[in-house]
């Protein structure tokens, strides 16, 4: 079974820093990683897929890194905003059709 | 563009009540539509997943089913609700293997 674990659990960084966030799976024969965002009560948000056979991956102030055979991804957040704080999960694609979820970094960024 | 619906926002129901949360995808066909629970501390569990219409695989023995009548509708029900129901409930869909998914806004189920 893959395992997803997200370090830290909780993260608070004053506004303009620069951060990384951290996923580890224990099994490296992924299809795809997926990092969203969750806002409190709402759904989550896609931030960025990363396909088996990409390295990473670049949005904005966003840039997710996948080692697939040291079974890592990072997410980078350049130059945060209060706008930033929210949960960051990363979602590991073993089968087609099962992802597997970290417990998430809750991110709070102060002004 | 595709979009993807989930209904009721909130619900707070009794224990023994049936439970009917529906979920509905715009703008594709054939669909990849998926059924999870976030429950409080916990991480994002898969319930149901469906590959089209009347299929349906189910990874949580439990209280709960789903069906999906139409291309572009996914349906979880339950005939009679317990308190350990409650939860977040998102529901998702994939357009292909790299794709990668698209969530809903989720229902906020309350079992008292």
């Amino acid at each position: 079974k893959q395992e997803v674990t997200q370090i830290p659990a909780a993260l608070s960084v004053p506004e303009g820093e620069n951060l990384v966030l951290n996923c580890s799976f224990t099994d490296s024969a992924i299809y795809n990683l997926q990092w969203f965002r969750q806002d409190p009560g709402k759904g989550l948000t896609s931030l960025l897929l990363i396909q088996s056979s990409q390295r990473e991956q670049t949005s904005g102030r966003l840039n997710a890194s996948l080692d697939k055979s040291s079974g890592r991804s990072t997410l980078y957040i350049a130059a945060s905003q209060p706008g930033d704080s929210a949960t960051y999960l990363c979602a590991v694609q073993r089968d087609f059709n099962k992802f597997y979820f970290g417990s998430g970094t809750k991110l709070n960024v102060k002004p | 563009s595709q979009t993807i619906h989930q209904w009721p926002a909130t619900l707070v129901q009794p224990v023994g009540s049936p439970l009917s949360l529906e979920c509905t995808v715009e703008g594709t066909s054939n669909p990849n539509l998926y059924w999870y629970r976030q429950a409080a501390g916990r991480g994002l569990q898969l319930l149901f997943y469906s590959v089209g219409i009347g299929q349906i695989s189910s990874e949580v023995p439990q209280n709960l089913s789903a069906s999906r009548p139409q291309d572009r509708q996914f349906i979880l029900s339950s005939k009679k609700l317990l308190l350990s129901d409650s939860g977040f409930y998102l529901c998702a869909w994939m357009a292909g293997p790299n794709y990668g998914y698209t969530f809903g806004s989720g229902t906020r189920l309350t079992v008292v």
